[in-house]
């Protein structure tokens, strides 16, 4: 089935160095990928989304790039920020999954001083 | 923006203890959804709903049930807790089904099974 894989489980920076978080998939057809975040005691919130042409979206200084042949969805930002602390998901929805949205395990990102 | 909210935000009760969540949004949004977050396995589907009267299996439906009452209302009933379940839910809703669909979150329910 299909399936996504955050192998970060923490990742530790120091404020403006850059940020990569991890993602990586598994499914039968094209999927839509998506980064959710979640700040602390917050609710999670979309990030990020797939586009169908192969644009790379943005939001917030962050970027992510659909790489079919590598099956990655890695999120990017060149500068990290204190406020960017946060619980970060990848997901996917495919039609070989009946398009529910399925979530990896979390990266808890930490930006300090 | 979407606005999901869910009560309580903290519950304690004992192992076999009834429990119910609660989750209200007022999108017009059509889907609803239960999740659990626990460290180490994301966000992973109890339940969900496409309309009042509905009721989907997720992914990790055992010792849960649901109610969706209104379009708007959405309850996750846990009639025999146990320690398993502590955990924090978050309620979601979205327009529709489908490639690409956003889902709107709560805040989250902190719920401790002792």
């Amino acid at each position: 089935g299909d399936s996504v894989t955050q192998t970060e489980g923490l990742v530790t920076l120091t404020e403006g160095l850059p940020v990569m978080l991890n993602c990586t998939y598994q499914s039968t057809y094209s999927p839509f990928l998506f980064w959710y975040v979640q700040h602390l005691n917050e609710a999670p919130k979309l990030l990020l989304k797939s586009f169908t042409d192969n644009k790379r979206p943005e939001h917030q200084g962050f970027h992510a790039t659909l790489h079919k042949s590598s099956s990655s969805f890695h999120l990017q930002k060149s500068s990290a920020q204190l406020s960017d602390s946060a619980l970060y998901y990848c997901a996917l929805s495919a039609s070989s999954g009946s398009w529910q949205l399925i979530f990896g395990s979390g990266t808890q990102l930490t930006v300090m001083p | 923006e979407a606005a999901v909210t869910q009560s309580p935000r903290n519950k304690v009760t004992v192992t076999g203890g009834n429990v119910t969540l609660s989750c209200r949004q007022t999108n017009s949004h059509n889907y609803m959804y239960w999740y659990r977050q626990d460290t180490g396995h994301g966000l992973r589907l109890i339940h969900y709903s496409y309309g009042a009267g509905n009721l989907q299996i997720g992914d990790v439906p055992d010792g849960y049930k649901a109610t969706r009452t209104t379009q708007e209302d959405f309850f996750l009933l846990l009639e025999l807790a146990s320690p398993s379940q502590t955990s924090l839910y978050f309620c979601a809703s979205s327009d529709a089904w489908g490639a690409g669909e956003r889902l709107f979150f709560g805040h989250g329910t902190k719920l401790s099974v002792l």
